[in-house]
């Protein structure tokens, strides 16, 4: 079985540019979580999709956005690119929402110059 | 709310030798753990997870993890370290049913011959 699959793996923009971030999950799954990892903050939890509704949010401003398709792809975008946004972006899913193991992807490197 | 402390961002052990990599969690309610290792420019790979089932849980690779709750720790420990044990590894704990992990801040574990 294939598993989280992200695109593109890596990505420059510019400060001020928007983005969009893909994710498609291990088939059969569907719920899909949105992290951020950077040097200084760590793995933050973004958001989280089930059944193309958003359940949880983490503490992101509202320039981070997600939504999730009814084969429960997921995308992400970032609106007015911050220097502070060049993280690496991960992807993960699950069965279900809850108390179900999540499985990464290799993630988005998003630069921003 | 739920936090995560691993202690120590960098452990170095001989190869064959115990690897010891600590986690105490904060949480009001039972928690679910987990330890995830994520290798240079991957995401991450779920290790283990602790459910409220057996107490000592084990993983892949070798790996294993005890849940004490008196402690509120989920050490990670494998008998004998390989080369191919050097990676970054985390700990994260999920409560109810919200599937958000919050992560520790990880430790680098180096192994030497």
């Amino acid at each position: 079985k294939a598993g989280v699959t992200q695109t593109p793996r890596y990505l420059i923009k510019t400060r001020g540019q928007q983005v969009t971030l893909s994710c498609s999950p291990i088939s059969g799954h569907r719920s899909v979580s949105w992290y951020q990892q950077t040097p200084g903050q760590g793995l933050q939890f973004l958001f989280e999709y089930f059944s193309e509704t958003q359940r949880n949010k983490g503490n992101f401003p509202g320039r981070f956005s997600g939504r999730q398709f009814s084969n429960s792809r997921s995308e992400m975008n970032v609106s007015t690119l911050e220097l502070g946004d060049s993280a690496l972006y991960l992807c993960a899913s699950s069965l279900a929402a809850g108390f179900y193991e999540q499985y990464f992807g290799p993630g988005t490197r998003l630069t921003v110059t | 709310a739920q936090s995560v402390t691993q202690l120590g961002s960098h452990v170095s052990v001989s190869e064959g030798a115990l690897v010891l990599l600590r986690c105490n969690y904060s949480s009001s309610v039972p928690p679910y753990l987990f330890w995830y290792v994520q290798y240079p420019n991957q995401g991450l790979q779920l290790l283990l997870k602790y459910t409220s089932a057996a107490t000592l849980v084990k993983g892949i690779n070798g790996f294993e993890a005890e849940f004490k709750k008196s402690e509120t720790s989920f050490h990670l420990t494998k008998p004998s370290a390989h080369m191919s044990d050097a990676a970054e590894y985390f700990c994260a704990v999920s409560l109810g049913t919200a599937s958000k992990l919050t992560f520790g801040t990880g430790t680098r574990l180096q192994v030497t011959l």
